[in-house]
């Protein structure tokens, strides 16, 4: 069964600090996407990253970096130097991308990032 | 290009009273999706079209939920009868299915939610 796990509840960080989301998922899809989107307060999901099963190729986007490991299953999301804007809660999703797959996003629930100042 | 538009942003309601709920896709996807999320929690899929067609629909969604897309562009999403359980965000997205890996196709890009409280 499709499942996607995120462990940490809340983090709490100073601003400056980095900080690494977790994400654990579990398929048996060989090919499917997984995703990270962001929900500031005004609760919209903002899209920030996509991957490819086929694609362990890990990523550096400004102060955005992700960290995905087939191996293990986990496609972690790190914040270098965070910022008070950074504050919201991020999701971690798959999309089973199989010949039968359905089309819908399963999300974890969530980890709540708050950068203090 | 516009994003996924939701309407209206917010409802409060009666319990056993029917609403109805907007999502405007962005123009050029195919694929539309309608989430719920309650308090806490991650959004949970609900449905989804093609083009017209309805491909899936979650056991989440009861005999009292509707959704429609009759001309492949915008949906609605109709709760009859509302119960105090159905209080929640109701997400819309859409996408641009494509078998191909490149660029952000298949990616599902949300609306701004429609949060209904029922009394």
């Amino acid at each position: 069964a499709q499942k996607v796990t995120q462990a940490q509840t809340e983090i709490s960080v100073v601003e400056k600090e980095d900080v690494t989301l977790d994400c654990v998922y579990e398929t048996r899809d060989t090919t499917y996407y997984l995703f990270w989107y962001k929900q500031p307060p005004s609760g919209e999901l903002v899209f920030l990253i996509r991957r490819n099963s086929f694609d362990e190729q890990n990523e550096i986007s400004g102060r955005y970096s992700w960290n995905f490991q087939k191996s293990t299953s986990s496609f972690n999301f790190t914040i270098t130097a965070s910022q008070v804007v950074d504050s919201a809660v991020y999701f971690c999703a798959l999309y089973e991308g199989g010949s039968g797959n359905t089309g819908k996003l399963i999300f974890g629930q969530g980890t709540t990032l708050q950068v203090k100042p | 290009d516009t994003g996924v538009s939701q309407d209206p942003r917010h409802k409060i309601t009666k319990r056993g009273q029917n609403v109805t709920f907007r999502c405007d896709p962005i123009s050029e996807h195919n694929r539309l999706y309608w989430y719920r999320q309650t308090l806490g929690q991650g959004p949970e899929f609900l449905t989804y079209f093609q083009n017209e067609a309805q491909l899936e629909k979650s056991r989440l969604l009861s005999d009292r939920f509707s959704a429609e897309r009759p001309k492949g562009s915008f949906s609605t999403l109709e709760i009859q009868r509302t119960e105090q359980g159905d209080s929640a965000m109701y997400l819309c997205a859409s996408s641009l299915a494509f078998k191909g890996t490149s660029g952000n196709k298949n990616t599902q890009y949300f609306g701004p939610g429609t949060r209904l409280t029922v009394l």
